[in-house]
C-alpha cells in the first residue's frame, strides 16, 4: 500500500530534550515537506527537499532540521525543543512533474507537546 | 507572492443543504489547485484538484470549477451528509519547479459541522 509513515504519532517531552520525528514514503516521490498546523493558522511549511540531499528552508524552520540522506526517509530533527514547538506535524510527498501539478500525500500526523 | 484566501468557518449546515466554501487565490503563471479534506483525528487527504483554467474537479459529490478570471476554486457540494463532517483546505501549487515554486500553499482551512 501506498504510504507515508510518520513517527512517533503522539509525543510529550520536556523544553531542551532533542527529538527526532521519522517520515517514510513508499512511492519513490523525489519531493519531501515537513508542515506545521495550529488553530487558526492553518498549515505552514517548515522544510522541503526536492531529492536526495537537496533540503531548502520553507515559511517556519526557525528551531528545526531536517536531512534526506535516502530518498525513502525525511526525518525532522528538533534539536532544543521550545513550547512553541507544540503543535501538530505532517510530513507529505510527491512526484516531481513538470508544471507542479503533483498532488502531495500526506502522513496522519505526529502530536507533539513539550512542556 | 502566492497566497490562497478562503472563507473563514466554522460553517454549521443541516443534513442534505447545499454547501459552498469560498477559495480565492494569487499566484503567477498557472497553478493547479486543490482541495484536501481533513477528518476528525486524521491527516490530509486529496478531495479533488484542477490543473487547468476551465477544469473541473470532482469527487464524492463535491465540485470544484478552476476560474482563472476570477482567481477563483469554489468548492460546492448539493447535498452534504453528516460524514462530510470535516475541515477543508483549498491549496496551491505553482510549477515548474525551482526554488520554492513547486510548494503547496494552503488557505487556513474552513471547518464544516453538519447536523442531522
Amino acid at each position: 500500500e501506498a504510504q507515508v509513515t510518520q513517527n512517533p504519532r503522539y509525543l510529550i517531552t520536556v523544553t531542551g530534550k532533542k527529538l527526532t520525528v521519522t517520515c517514510s514514503q513508499n512511492m519513490n516521490h523525489e519531493y519531501m515537506s515537513w508542515y506545521r498546523q495550529d488553530p487558526g493558522l492553518g498549515l505552514r511549511q517548515i522544510y522541503y527537499s526536492m531529492n536526495v540531499e537537496v533540503t531548502d528552508k520553507g515559511d517556519v524552520p526557525e528551531g528545526y532540521k531536517v536531512s534526506r540522506k535516502e530518498k525513502r526517509n525525511f526525518p525532522l530533527i528538533l534539536e532544543s525543543p521550545s513550547p512553541n514547538q507544540t503543535s501538530l506535524y505532517f510530513c507529505a510527498s510527491s512526484p516531481l512533474l513538470a508544471g507542479g501539478h503533483g498532488e502531495l500525500f500526506f502522513g496522519e500526523g505526529s502530536r507533539l507537546t513539550v512542556l | 507572492g502566492n497566497s490562497v484566501t478562503q472563507m473563514e468557518g466554522p460553517v454549521t449546515l443541516s443534513e442534505e443543504a447545499f454547501l459552498t466554501i469560498n477559495c480565492t487565490y494569487t499566484a503567477t503563471g498557472y497553478p493547479s489547485l486543490f482541495w484536501y479534506v481533513q477528518y476528525p483525528g486524521e491527516g490530509l487527504q486529496l478531495l479533488l484538484k484542477a490543473t487547468k483554467a476551465d477544469d473541473k474537479g470532482s469527487n464524492k459529490g463535491f465540485e470544484a470549477t478552476y476560474r482563472k478570471e476570477t482567481t477563483s476554486f469554489h468548492l460546492e457540494k448539493g447535498s452534504v451528509q453528516v460524514s462530510d463532517s470535516a475541515v477543508y483546505f483549498c491549496a496551491l501549487r505553482r510549477g515548474p519547479y525551482g526554488g520554492s515554486q513547486g510548494n503547496l500553499i494552503f488557505g487556513k482551512g474552513t471547518k464544516l459541522s453538519v447536523k442531522p
